[in-house]
């Protein structure tokens, strides 16, 4: 039973262009959730997605960031246009629904903003 | 102030003695708290989660809440060097789960 995916492990990007971070949840796992971390910082929540819903984007910057989990295929975290100040470990986790509190994260993907 | 506050540590202790990993919270509709280690650049593994006051057991490890004071913890056993990470807590409200910065643990052999 696979874990929760992640990819890329690592992301370089200039500044400007665009960068697609993919999370596929665990096998039977409809609820996605997408965290940022800073160096020498916690996780702080950006977005919770169910299957073709954003549930909670409180954490979301207004601009620049989108996400969407369509009813195939992997959550996908979109940042426009990055900036330097972009660079950080974007982490997704994920769960059987609502209720159950286990959520299971994956290994990250690392952006670089050169 | 924040609605879940942890201390960052470092915190340093000899191999074999007992750790405890604590956090504070403001926020009374937090129903659900867990503990996640994270590894120096690996993702957060969940330890332990529970929704009530009182203490859960799991080997080594023992996860204490006590809502009246709005404080959890942790707590490990004859710490070993493998248990040098970082420890999140983690609370649970209207379906957001909001960490702690985490606390870095250090286990000197």
């Amino acid at each position: 039973n696979a874990g929760v995916m992640q990819n890329p492990r690592h992301l370089v990007r200039r500044r400007g262009q665009e960068a697609r971070l993919r999370c596929s949840p665990m096998k039977g796992h409809s609820h996605v959730y997408w965290y940022r971390q800073l160096p020498e910082e916690g996780l702080k929540f950006m977005v919770y997605l169910q299957k073709e819903n954003i549930i909670d984007e409180s954490g979301m910057p207004k601009e620049r960031f989108s996400a969407e989990f369509p009813k195939e295929g992997p959550s996908i975290l979109r940042i426009q246009q990055v900036v330097r100040g972009d660079s950080a470990a974007y982490f997704c986790a994920s769960s059987h629904n609502s209720q159950n509190t286990e959520a299971f994260f994956g290994q990250g993907t690392r952006l670089t903003v050169v | 102030q924040k609605e879940v506050e942890q201390d960052p540590g470092p915190l340093s202790v000899p191999e074999g003695a007992i750790v405890s990993l604590n956090c504070t919270y403001s926020n009374s509709a937090f129903q659900y708290f867990m503990w996640y280690r994270q590894y120096s650049r690996k993702g957060p593994e969940l330890l332990m989660y529970t929704y009530s006051s009182g203490n859960k057991e799991d080997g080594r490890f023992t996860a204490q809440v006590d809502k009246s004071s709005k404080y959890i913890s942790l707590f490990i056993r004859d710490s070993q060097p493998s248990d040098s990470a970082t420890y999140l807590c983690a609370m649970k409200r209207d379906d957001k789960i909001i960490f702690g910065k985490g606390t870095r643990l250090h286990i000197l052999p």
